[in-house]
């Protein structure tokens, strides 16, 4: 079946650059989405790729979609405290409003 | 503009109690999926409603069940409770042009 998979956990200084990777399984899904969870709270859409991108830039914000290697990561530029939270990679299966398969989470934080 | 809006915010229950949490989408959303949130795991899908009626569903018993009314918001019930259903339920709402917006959830306990 269908499997997404993150490393756990990530710190780095602030300031830093963050790249947070994400793995999966299913080669037909067409949309790839970060998002971000702060604790106690719901999910925030960070951006998101469509299948056939390999890269798109928006802000602080770079996310690199290996479709070959079914491999896609996102960076963090000037990484900042406010940026310490979960963060999880999820895939779409059947389109834009496909259900969405999400990673176990990779929690970074950032030590001043 | 409010965003997704789910009721209650947290919850305690009973094993073997039935519960049902809340979700008002987003303005201009007609489709509602839930999930469920255990502590330190990802997100699982449980369903997706839209016009009223399941469009799709996860791997989710059939204590799980759902309802969308007339004015897209909807119900999520689970009925005989167990422990193991101790999680984060969290709402989305979609449309066919825009993606999801997720609610904070409902935090859920059943001892």
């Amino acid at each position: 079946g269908e499997d997404v998979e993150q490393s756990l956990f990530l710190s780095v200084r602030e300031g830093d650059s963050s790249v947070i990777n994400c793995t999966y399984t299913d080669s037909s899904s067409t949309y790839l989405y970060w998002y971000k969870q702060e604790p106690g709270a719901g999910l925030q859409l960070l951006t998101y790729i469509f299948s056939n991108m390999d890269m798109k830039q928006d802000q602080r914000l770079t996310v690199l979609l290996n479709k070959k290697d079914k491999h896609l990561s996102l960076r963090i530029a000037d990484t900042q405290t406010g940026d310490s939270a979960i963060y999880f990679c999820a895939e779409s299966e059947g389109g834009s409003q496909g259900n969405l398969i999400f990673g176990k989470g990779t929690k970074l934080s950032v030590k001043p | 503009d409010a965003g997704v809006t789910q009721s209650p915010t947290h919850l305690i229950k009973t094993r073997g109690q039935q519960v049902t949490l809340r979700c008002s989408p987003k303005s201009g959303h007609d489709t509602v999926s839930w999930y469920q949130q255990a502590l330190g795991q990802g997100p699982q899908f449980i369903f997706q409603y839209y016009e009223e009626e399941e469009r799709q569903r996860g791997n989710f018993p059939d204590r799980f069940s759902g309802h969308q009314f007339p004015n897209y918001s909807s119900e999520l019930n689970v009925n005989a409770l167990l422990l193991g259903d101790s999680a984060l339920y969290l709402c989305a709402s979609s449309s066919r042009y825009y993606g999801y917006t997720f609610g904070s959830g409902t935090r859920l306990t059943v001892v």
